[in-house]
């Protein structure tokens, strides 16, 4: 059964405007950390941010903050004032307390000029 | 469906010694990524293929490092000799690649690699 889930395979945001990008997981575990990565054309991949579930506070990174709903088991990816440079695979992940990791399937990034 | 599977998910062995790891992407998927996840690095792509062919390689961190995909169901990642450096957990990954572009990648459990 899939972890992770994101249910956008594709968004589309005009260059400037601000875009989510959905993620909701399951775990029965009450610590564990979630990440945004960011997979460009050149396929490396980049992380662009991280949360620690015992923090009730969201995580920010510059454009990038995200919506952390622990409750819901939801993990939201908020990308403000959108780039050109933005257009990429996204995929959200989560890592249990030992390390296990699971990923979502990826939501492909369009920033239209 | 299965998903991507990978074997083993543990391996644990010593230095000096040669270590394969396998996967089977999900059937019908063209492409197939490796990817290796450290604390220190983060996730890193190694190598992808698409049918069957290595497209890019220059993820693979040394000549130690070698990856196959001698049909469409099938890919190794062999490490020869292993060091303790390549302990990491290594992702597989394989894409239905519709019309050659960057498409969703369904991920496998992982190969947890300790070298002592």
């Amino acid at each position: 059964a899939q972890t992770v889930t994101q249910s956008q395979p594709e968004m589309s945001v005009q260059e400037a405007e601000t875009v989510t990008l959905s993620c909701t997981y399951d775990t029965s575990e009450s610590d564990y950390y979630l990440f945004w990565y960011k997979q460009p054309p050149s396929r490396q991949m980049i992380l662009v941010i991280r949360q620690e579930a015992y923090k009730q506070q969201n995580a920010t990174e510059n454009r990038f903050s995200v919506n952390f709903q622990k409750a819901a088991k939801s993990f939201s990816l908020k990308i403000s004032d959108s780039q050109l440079g933005d257009a990429a695979m996204y995929f959200c992940a989560y890592s249990s307390p030992n390390n296990d990791m699971r990923f979502g399937a990826g939501t492909r990034l369009t920033v239209k000029p | 469906d299965a998903g991507v599977i990978q074997s083993p998910r543990h391996e644990v062995t010593e230095m000096g010694q040669e270590v394969t790891l396998r996967c089977k992407p999900i059937s019908g998927h063209n492409s197939l990524f490796w990817y290796r996840q450290t604390m220190m690095r983060g996730l890193e792509l190694l190598i992808y293929f698409n049918n069957n062919v290595p497209i890019d390689d220059s993820g693979m961190p040394e000549d130690r490092f070698s990856a196959k995909m001698p049909n469409a169901s099938f890919s190794t990642l062999k490490i020869q000799p292993s060091e303790p450096r390549d302990s990491a957990v290594y992702f597989c990954a394989s894409s239905p690649d519709v019309g050659g572009t960057t498409d969703t990648q369904y991920f496998g459990p992982g190969t947890r690699l300790t070298v002592l």
